[in-house]
Order: structure tokens, then sequence, then C-alpha cells
């Protein structure tokens, strides 16, 4: 089982260009979420989905938006990417509410 | 969004030593989770949580489930090289989980 797999590892942008980070998991989970990761600051969370067709916001969504577009699929989408947006990204699935976390291994953007 | 203070920053430990850390936090919680993260990866799950009280083993970690709902701890015993890393507590609530800002463990030979 390959677990999450996130893509791409690393990106470089120009301020105001637009990507998605894709993100699939092989487990089954219904839940998925993606976090961002700066220094000294933990994991904070971006959006998440709790189940197929379902998204919500998390503590810090501006900027980005997310499709969950199956049940194995969560991407999330820069429209006008900004140098505070400079960080790590993670993908991370659950089986439902209640149970354990799993991460991909990350992507790591830079905005100049 | 909650908050949850964890305890310490950074510890540097010489190889043997047990190592302790905990995360407390304003707010209960329903689930504890601590994980591990290497450099360049995604964290890891070391262990879970899921009911007041609770106390752990995995190997030669131990963590605990605070009896007010609001906090946990770690303890690693033995520490050797690999344990080198950041750990992260985390706590669950409702569909929506909330990490620690992690503590850096450096295992000296």
């Amino acid at each position: 089982n390959a677990g999450v797999t996130q893509t791409p590892k690393f990106q470089v942008l120009k301020t105001g260009q637009s990507m998605t980070l894709q993100c699939a998991q092989d487990m089954n989970h219904n839940s998925m979420y993606w976090y961002r990761q700066d220094p000294g600051m933990g994991l904070r969370l971006i959006y998440y989905s709790a189940s197929e067709g379902t998204t919500d916001k998390g503590e810090v969504p501006n900027g980005y938006n997310v499709s969950r577009l199956n049940k194995r699929e969560f991407s999330l989408r820069l429209e006008s990417a900004a140098p505070s947006q400079t960080s790590v990204y993670f993908c991370a699935s659950a089986l439902g509410g209640g149970e354990k976390l799993f991460f991909g291994s990350g992507t790591q953007l830079s905005v100049l | 969004g909650q908050q949850l203070n964890q305890s310490p920053q950074s510890m540097f430990i010489q190889e043997g030593e047990d190592v302790s850390m905990n995360c407390t936090s304003s707010s209960i919680f329903n689930t504890w989770l601590w994980y591990k993260q290497d450099p360049g990866e995604g964290p890891v799950l070391l262990i879970a949580l899921y009911k007041a009280g609770e106390l752990t083993s995995n190997g030669r970690l131990t963590a605990q489930f605070g009896i007010t709902r609001k906090d946990s701890f770690l303890n690693i015993s033995a520490s050797i090289p690999s344990d080198v890393g950041i750990y992260f507590c985390a706590g669950r609530t409702g569909n929506q989980f909330y990490f620690g800002t992690g503590t850096s463990l450096t295992v000296i030979p």
C-alpha cells in the first residue's frame, strides 16, 4: 500500500501564478485534510473533507480552494500564489471521525 | 483555532537517557495522537489515545491521555540516535485535528 501520495514533491512559483497540489489515498478512508507547516507554528489546517462530496474550511483557508474529486482524491488549488503561501503542504487522511490521521510526505512550495 | 502548548521546544540528551514531553490545551479533546517527523518527511503516527486516563505503550514509547482530557504526555525510554526528530502532539475534536508546535529531540551518542 502506498498510503497517502502527494505530488509534486517540490514546486517554485512566481507571485500570481496558479497551481494545484494533488493528493490520493488508497486506504479507503472517508476523511481527507490539507495542512500547511511553517517553522515554529506546527501544522495548521487549511481545508478538510469529512466525506466524499463535502468540504469545510479549517483554520487558514484564505487564498486556497479544494476539490474532493472522489473518495480517493483531494486536491488543493492556489489561484494566485503569494509569498505568504511559501510553506510545506501536507495531505492527510483518516478512516472517519475519531480515527488515526495518516500523512503524505509533503510538498515544499516556494513563491517568489 | 485550538491552541496546543507543547513543551519543551527542544531537548538535547545523551544516548540512553529517558525523555519526557507534554502537551496541554485549554480545550477538551476526544483523541490524543503523538507523531514523529524526520526531515523532509511527513509526520508518522507513534501512538493514539482514545480515553481519559489511558496509558499506551509502543516499544520504548509510552503515552498517556490526561484525566482532564486537556493534556497528554509522551515518554521515550533509553533513547537511541534514531530517536532524533521532531515530535508533535495532536488533539481531535469532531472531524478536526489540532497540532502542537513540536519538540525537537537531539540524541548525543
